[in-house]
């Protein structure tokens, strides 16, 4: 069975652009999960989205947002980028939101 | 609240000898806990998880952790390392429930000298 993926695998942008990251979950997996890791730390909590609503969000600003697609894909969309902003965006995905949460491969996002 | 402190960011062993990776957690609720494994350039794969029942929990390439309780302990253990199991190591806890979110340690890069 085809793991987590995420699209696109790197990502170059400049501050105060937007972007959009995606993300497919394991085949029947209703849960999807976006986590930040900034090099050299852990990853920090986003968002958690089950069943297409929001289910938890972590201490980020509003520029932050995502959603979840009736096939449970996700994205996640970060306005006004900062040079802050330059980290591995992770996605993960559960059977439901209480359940062990499987990662992908994330997206390298550089903000120059 | 719940956090999680990973001791010692590098830890280094010889091929062959013990690994041991500590993790102690600080949770208001029984926890959930995890280990995961990170190499260059990927994402986090899962290598363990406690959430009830036996102590001593036993995951994937001859890892193993055991929960202490009285200890706030969650410490990850190898009788043997081998040269593939150089990678990051990030120790993780969440609150059972709904809408489960992890909360990561600061990891440890464990390095294997031939």
């Amino acid at each position: 069975d085809a793991g987590v993926t995420q699209s696109p695998t790197h990502l170059i942008k400049t501050r105060g652009q937007h972007v959009t990251l995606r993300c497919s979950p394991i085949s029947g997996h209703k849960s999807v999960s976006w986590y930040q890791q900034v090099l050299g730390q852990g990853p920090q909590f986003i968002f958690q989205y089950y069943e297409k609503e929001e289910r938890g969000r972590g201490n980020f600003p509003d520029r932050f947002s995502a959603r979840q697609f009736p096939n449970y894909s996700s994205e996640l969309n970060v306005n006004a980028l900062l040079l802050g902003d330059s980290a591995l965006y992770l996605c993960a995905s559960s059977w439901m939101t209480d359940d062990t949460q499987y990662f992908g491969p994330g997206t390298r996002l550089t903000v120059l | 609240a719940q956090s999680v402190t990973q001791l010692g960011s590098h830890v280094s062993v010889s091929e062959g000898a013990l690994v041991l990776l500590r993790c102690n957690y600080s949770s208001s609720v029984p926890p959930y806990l995890f280990w995961y494994v990170q190499y260059p350039n990927q994402g986090l794969q899962l290598l363990l998880k406690y959430t009830t029942g036996a102590t001593l929990v036993k995951g994937i390439n001859g890892f193993e952790a055991e929960f202490k309780k009285s200890e706030t302990s969650f410490h990850l253990t190898k009788p043997s390392a081998h040269m593939s199991d150089a990678a990051e190591y990030f120790c993780a806890v969440s609150s059972s429930g709904s809408a489960r979110q992890l909360t990561f340690g600061s990891g440890t890069q464990l390095t294997v000298l031939p």
